[in-house]
């Protein structure tokens, strides 16, 4: 199975900051990643597919980049809305695996 | 509007069967596969099983194999996923997700998501 890592695990920063969630592929997945970001109490929602679309609705603040096995989540302009946990997770291959979360926090 | 709701949870002990349901609208539902996510309290998200769009395959979590079946029918718009043998670590969150395409493919997403439909598994 393709093990995601994410890091960091908890970050907290203030409103307008820009911020950068990594995950890490086990073996390469080519760009075969996508993120979904998880509000308290509520379903995931598709943030970006294939590493760097952005799906639509999604504010153009968030932004993702990378391939092969190193990827980034970047938010730039922070808002309050984005307190959540992100979570990437590889469609290369199944099981379809995800990373264990980043929790974001507004100051 | 795509929409997908799920049904079935409740409270089972180990050992016990639950079959979960999930019912699909705004889409042609047989395009589409359908996956079960599900998650712990407090923890992260774990895939458990997809199945096409004809309902022609299926693949499933190691943690799940020869415990769960995940079925289909189109002509109700409805997923299903039979769940036997339960133990407490299947206690959870159960959501049904719609993937980006038919096949069980690579470059696929969970693009839409239900509310989820909570397991616990306890005597």
């Amino acid at each position: 199975d393709i093990q995601m890592t994410q890091s960091p695990n908890f970050l907290s920063a203030s409103v307008g900051d820009t911020v950068t969630i990594t995950c890490r592929a086990s073996q390469s997945i080519s760009r075969f990643l996508n993120w979904y970001q998880q509000k308290p109490g509520r379903a995931p929602t598709l943030l970006i597919h294939v590493a760097y679309i952005l799906q639509s609705g999604v504010p153009s603040r968030f932004a993702g980049s990378g391939s092969g096995t190193d990827f980034t989540l970047t938010i730039s302009g922070l808002q309050p809305d984005d307190s959540a946990i992100y979570y990437c997770q590889q469609s290369a291959s199944t099981p379809w695996t995800f990373g264990q979360g980043t929790k974001v926090e507004i100051k | 509007e795509v929409q997908v709701l799920e049904s079935g949870g409740g409270l089972v002990q180990p050992g016990g069967s639950l079959r979960l349901s999930c019912g699909g609208s705004g889409f042609p539902f047989s395009s589409y596969a359908m996956n079960w996510v599900r998650q712990a309290p407090g923890k992260g998200l774990e895939w458990v099983s997809a199945i096409t769009g004809s309902g022609s395959a299926t693949d499933y979590a190691e943690s799940v194999r020869g415990r769960f079946t995940i079925s289909r029918d189109n002509s109700k718009n409805t997923l299903y996923l039979q769940m036997s043998s339960l133990r407490a670590d299947d206690t959870g969150i159960y959501y049904c997700a719609r993937s980006s395409s038919g096949p069980i493919a690579a470059g696929s997403q969970f693009q839409y998501w239900g509310q989820g439909t909570l397991v616990t598994v306890s005597s």
